[in-house]
């Protein structure tokens, strides 16, 4: 079963640039997550997505952030214009359920993003 | 949302026991326990879960407090490719889960 799959792996850009990361979650998953991981902290939440509806996006910064599932598979989260601030990782994960708390999150390797 | 509490970091010597616990003292009966570990430069991986009863995987064990306010992750051997962030996360029955800072465990051979 392949896994998730994000591109790139890495980007660097200045700052008030524009960067856009892809994710393709695992086959048959209906729920995919963005997450922003800064240097030694843990993984936060941005958006979450069941098929291609919007379930939470409450922590995502919605003035430079924004993200799309089209269809219901694929996803794209954009950053316009980046910060300096915007430097993490971002992983991207998803599930088959979300309901019930059994599910499992099956995450990418995640795109390092560098803001000079 | 209901957090968890765990330590900082944590030390093991390679093929001892090693115990990750976390505090959960919020836990709402529906959530279910979950734990994670990521291994540097990759992302988070899936270990176990567990609701009230301890679990066992091929990967670790899961032993859970009666009154279900606090968990214990079990290594039983660690190796050096255990070395890892540890997140204790809890899974509501919405479908929403919060990730802390978690636990560096740093395995000495």
């Amino acid at each position: 079963e392949a896994g998730v799959a994000q591109s790139p792996r890495y980007k660097i850009i200045e700052k008030r640039q524009s960067v856009a990361f892809w994710c393709n979650p695992i086959s048959g998953h209906a729920t995919l997550y963005w997450y922003q991981q800064i240097l030694g902290q843990g993984p936060k939440l941005l958006i979450q997505f069941q098929n291609n509806g919007v379930v939470d996006d409450s922590q995502l910064p919605k003035d430079r952030f924004s993200a799309e599932r089209l269809k219901g598979v694929d996803s794209t989260l954009k950053i316009q214009p980046a910060k300096l601030e915007d430097s993490a990782v971002y992983l991207c994960a998803s599930s088959l359920v979300t309901t019930g708390g059994t599910y499992e999150q099956y995450f990418g390797p995640g795109t390092r993003l560098t803001v000079t | 949302d209901a957090k968890t509490t765990q330590p900082n970091s944590m030390e093991s010597n390679e093929e001892e026991p090693v115990h990750l616990p976390c505090n959960h003292s919020t836990i709402s009966g529906t959530d279910y326990i979950h734990w994670y570990r990521q291994l540097p430069s990759q992302g988070p991986e899936y270990v176990i879960h567990g609701l009230t009863s301890n679990v066992n995987n091929r990967m670790a064990s899961l032993a859970i407090a009666e009154d279900r306010k606090s968990s214990t992750l079990i290594l039983h051997r660690a190796t050096l490719r255990d070395a890892a962030v540890y997140y204790c996360i809890l899974s509501t029955n919405a479908g929403k889960s919060t990730f802390g800072d978690g636990t560096t465990l740093t395995v000495k051979p």
